[in-house]
């Protein structure tokens, strides 16, 4: 069962760049089978799908962030990254990394996310 | 992008009653070339993560009871809890994952009546 571990600062100033890692245990962010992804939810609020990466570094993101967003894997520490520029108070949220059910023998992509973090609260703030 | 529309934003139910939620898509997420819609559910418990419930808009993920049930197809879905238990209190989200960006429905609250 693979498991997920978010980790990076619990205070961004703001304009300042949000920076997290998801470290991957018990699979490989090398499967070709895998979208890994970042999912955020502001406080009392819905899920925000932000992005994801796949291992080759092949990336898709949310257009509504994708001019502030860099999302990465590094397959040599069996992780990935995401990288959020000019952050303001609006960009405060408990952020997820999740891997999703990847594709099927076929090659059809399977979606959902059946693997997720635990989630780490990201707080915005001078 | 595609724009999930839940419904009701929060129910109260009785232990052991039933409890539906609704989810409309504003476009199709019915793929045509594995006849399969893309969307899913999950279960979110206050300060934890979401957990997958169902996939393919009705096929349940694995260890989730059976009184968990779904169904739908295209544009129009529902979960089903069939006899409400106390840990079944939790926010229930759609998502479809047919289009980037991936979306999901804006939540139901279920509590007990």
């Amino acid at each position: 069962q693979v498991q997920l571990l978010e980790s990076g600062p619990g205070v961004v100033k703001p304009s300042q760049t949000l920076s997290l890692t998801c470290a991957v245990s018990g699979g490989s962010v090398r499967n070709g089978s895998f979208y890994w992804n970042w999912i955020r939810q502001h406080p009392g609020k819905g899920l925000e799908w932000i992005g994801y990466v796949y291992w080759s570094g092949m990336t898709s993101y949310n257009p509504s962030l994708k001019n502030r967003l860099t999302i990465s894997v590094d397959t040599s520490k069996n992780q990935f990254s995401l990288k959020l520029s000019s952050v303001t108070a609006a960009d405060t949220a408990v952020y997820y990394c999740a891997r999703d059910r990847g594709f099927d023998r076929s090659g059809y992509y399977q979606g959902a996310l059946e693997s997720w973090g635990q989630g780490t609260l990201v707080t915005i703030s001078s | 992008d595609i724009v999930l529309t839940q419904s009701p934003g929060s129910l109260a139910v009785s232990l052991g009653e039933r409890a539906t939620i609704k989810c409309q898509s504003s476009h199709s997420v019915f793929y045509t070339s594995n006849n399969k819609n893309y969307l899913a559910w999950y279960q979110q418990k206050a300060g934890q993560p979401p957990k997958l419930l169902i996939y393919w808009a009705s096929t349940r993920y694995s260890g989730v009871p059976d009184r968990f049930s779904a169904s739908g197809s295209g544009t129009d879905f529902t979960l089903t809890i069939s006899s409400l238990q106390a840990e079944d209190v939790a926010d229930y989200y759609c998502h479809q994952y047919h289009s980037t960006p991936w979306t999901f429905g804006q939540g139901t609250k279920v509590e007990i009546k």
